[in-house]
Parts: structure tokens; sequence; C-alpha cells
């Protein structure tokens, strides 16, 4: 079946350290996998993904690593700034087509 | 170029009553998808529309339906209104294309009272 798991589902970090949230995915057939930043009453905006094909990719502060064979796939932030406080959302979906199954959601603060 | 736009942004409905929620996706887009969220269940997936077909269906009853027109656009209709409704509902587009990735947009938050 489908099903993401997210954790830690809350994370407190002092600015300048990094962040880690893993998720864990169930479908074999998922090929894609989305990074989302949600910030309190505004929509979801894509941070960074990866693709089946790849294992790591990184994008200035952020980076993604994904493990196919144990179906994980993990966010860092480095360099964390109070900005970056928002809720984080994986997803696991395909290469085609607009369906993702998200993960809980883990609420990342930055103190300052 | 614009993003996922959606209509209304704020409405309050009734219980028993139903409401339609339209979607227009980034130009050149031709999948359209919609999204609960809430507190207490999270995002979770309703449907997807390809070429005014739906093409994937998540697990919510059949008082959740949606349609989508030769333009793309799409709406989204609850009938029966339950007090458990109430929840942001966001739309999201995407080319289809390979590699495609997911735009959402801001989304209609909805009240059932």
């Amino acid at each position: 079946g489908e099903n993401v798991e997210q954790h830690p589902s809350t994370l407190s970090v002092q600015e300048g350290d990094s962040a880690v949230i893993k998720c864990t995915y169930s479908d074999s057939a998922s090929n894609y996998f989305p990074w989302y930043k949600q910030e309190l009453g505004k929509r979801p905006q894509l941070i960074i993904d990866i693709r089946s094909n790849v294992g790591e990719k990184k994008d200035q502060r952020i980076a993604v690593t994904l493990n196919k064979t144990a179906k994980h796939f993990s966010l860092h932030i480095t360099e964390t700034q109070p900005e970056d406080s928002a809720v984080y959302f994986c997803a696991e979906g395909y290469n085609q087509g607009g369906k993702l199954i998200f993960g809980q959601g883990t609420e990342l603060s930055v103190k300052p | 170029k614009a993003g996922v736009t959606q209509t209304p942004r704020y409405l309050i409905k009734t219980r028993g009553q139903q409401v339609t929620l339209s979607c227009s996706p980034i130009s050149g887009h031709r999948s359209v998808s919609w999204y609960q969220q809430t507190p207490g269940q999270g995002l979770q997936f309703l449907f997807e529309y390809f070429s005014e077909t739906q093409r994937n269906k998540g697990n919510f009853p059949g008082r959740f339906s949606g349609r989508q027109f030769s333009n793309s656009r799409s709406e989204m209709n609850v009938s029966t209104l339950e007090l458990g409704d109430s929840a942001l509902y966001l739309c999201a587009s995407s080319s289809d294309g390979a590699g495609n990735t997911i735009y959402f947009g801001e989304g209609s938050w909805l009240t059932v009272v």
C-alpha cells in the first residue's frame, strides 16, 4: 500500500545548527520524492525533489538523500536560519501525474 | 507565468449544504490534483484529473467529486457537507511530462458550521 512515515514530528534547533528530517515510504513503484515547506497560512512550496535514479541532490543549504533499497529519504538543512522555521512535508510520487502521498509533517523551529 | 489560482479563498457553509471549489492550473499544465489538509489528518490526496478524465482517486467518500474542463480548469464539489469537511482544500497542477514538478495553489479554506 501507499504510506509515508515522517520523523520527527517536531524539531527545534539553534540558529546555525543542522536539521535532518527522515521519511520512509512503502510503495516500490514510487520514483519521485519531493519536499515541501509550508509556512503558517500559506501553500506548500517545493524546496527540493529527487528522482529514483539519483542518490543525492543538493541546492545551497538544502540536500536530499535517497536510499531506494531501504525505502528511506532524508532532508538535510545546514546553517539553519530563523526563516527556515515552518512545517516540512515529504512525499512519494511518480514521474507522471499529480498524485502525492504525504508524510505527517515536521514542525521545524529555529531559535535565534 | 501565473501560478495555480483557486477560488474562493474563504467560505463558510452550513452542514448539509454543498460546495463547489474552482482551480485554474498553470498555463500549459494538463494535470490537476486536489488535496485536503486538516490538522488531524495532514495532507491527503483526493483525486487527479488529466485531459478531462479522473486518473487517480484517493480514499474519500463519494460526496467528494470533481471534474476537469477542456481548458484544464478543474472544479471539485462536496455534497451533504459534514462538520469534518472543514479543511483547507489545495489544488495542484503539473505538466505531466517527464520530470514533472507539482505546484500548489493558495487553497480554499472551507468552514462547515
